[in-house]
Order: C-alpha cells, then structure tokens, then sequence
C-alpha cells in the first residue's frame, strides 16, 4: 500500500539553528499538505501545493518558515531560525487531484527545539 | 476561514459502552472527513461523506453528515480499548481548491 514518507521522525534542535523536514507524497498525488500540529490539538496548514506552485501559505509564518516542492513530487519544509514556540508535530499529506480532498498523512516528524 | 468545533473535547469511558462525538460548523462544506489519529503517528483517514444526510457505517462506528452540510456525528457502539485515539473531522470547503480545515479534535479513552 502506498504511503506518505517523512524524514526524520524525531529532531532536536537548539534555538537560533536551522531545520528541514522532508516529505515524499504517495505516486501520483498532485495536492500535497504541510501541518503543525500541538499535542492533543488538531492540524493547523502551514502550506498547500498543487504540483510546484503554492496554493496557501498564508499561515506560514514566513520570516523563519520556506517550503518548495521543486519538482512537483518531493517537498522540503525548513525553519530557520528555530525558536522554542516551533516545538511541535509536523506533519505532512498528500491528496489526489480529483474527488474528494482526502488527505493521506505520514507519520509527521516530533521537533523538540531547546 | 471556515471552522469546525469539535466536541466533547475529551471523553472517557468504559468498555461496552456507546458514545457519540459531534463535529459543528456555520459553514457548508462540499465534503467532510474523519480521522483517528494515535500517540506518535499521523492520522488515518476513516470515512469521507459528501452529501447532505449521508450515513455511512464501519463496523461499529457510524458516521452522519447533516442535511445542510455543515455538521456531521460519529457515533461508536459497544467501544473497545483499540478505538482509543484522538478523533479528528475536517471540512473541504466548497470551492476551495482542496483545502482541509481540521476540527480541534476528541480524545477518546477507553478503559478495560
């Protein structure tokens, strides 16, 4: 079964560093996700893509967040620089470009920034 | 931004017993999704529902979307520990270019 794949699962950082998080969505999928998520709380979009372009980064805190998806395919989250308020499951999905919006999740990637 | 409340916003119980969690918006959606989600792990799409009154059924978890399209319920009969999760709805406004908007979430527990 194809699945979203995340890399890393687990990242410490101190503040004041860089961090990237990297995201290869499930063949075929135009539409790819990036989340925030607080524990016990609900996804929040950081940035929505179709193909390369962005559909919605408007709550992407864009002084220290940038994402791409170059190709299409493929997407890199990065934060820079990290502040302790970033500490938090990102998660990243992937949806098809017809029907219904169903978002297939990875298993996001736990940040802890000290 | 179209926003979907979620309750009861944490819920306990016992083996057996039956719940229902609620999913509320003022918004229409064109369709909407709910989702279990585990300590540690992303969340796992269970159902899609797209038309007004649809009811749709997962071995024991039943799923309804309301006729106007902007609330929906989950209800659960005779739950098991294995249902235990953070429960999620999202909303694709109509639209939207396929956006999601998640609801706050229901953490289920449910003891032995």
């Amino acid at each position: 079964e194809a699945e979203v794949a995340q890399s890393p699962r687990y990242k410490i950082t101190e503040k004041s560093q860089a961090v990237a998080f990297w995201c290869d969505p499930i063949s075929g999928h135009a539409t790819l996700y990036w989340y925030r998520q607080i524990l016990g709380q609900g996804p929040e979009l950081l940035v929505q893509f179709q193909d390369e372009s962005v559909v919605d980064d408007s709550q992407l805190p864009k002084d220290r967040f940038s994402a791409e998806r170059l190709k299409g395919v493929d997407s890199t989250l990065k934060i820079q620089p990290a502040e302790l308020g970033d500490s938090a499951m990102y998660l990243c999905a992937s949806s098809r470009s017809t029907g219904p919006a169903e978002a297939f999740f990875g298993q996001g990637t736990r940040l802890t920034v000290v | 931004t179209q926003l979907l409340e979620q309750s009861p916003q944490f819920l306990s119980i016992q083996e057996g017993e039956n719940l229902t969690v609620y999913c509320n918006s003022s918004s229409v959606f064109s369709s909407l999704q709910w989702y279990r989600q585990e300590p540690g792990e992303g969340p796992v799409l269970l159902v899609t529902v797209v038309t007004g009154g649809e009811v749709k059924k997962l071995k024991r978890l039943t799923f309804q979307f309301g006729d106007a399209r902007k609330d929906s319920s989950l209800h659960i009969t005779a739950a098991q520990p294995g249902d235990t999760g953070l429960y999620l709805c999202a909303g694709e406004p109509p639209g939207s270019a396929r956006q999601l908007t998640f609801g706050s979430g229901t953490q289920l527990t449910v003891l032995p």
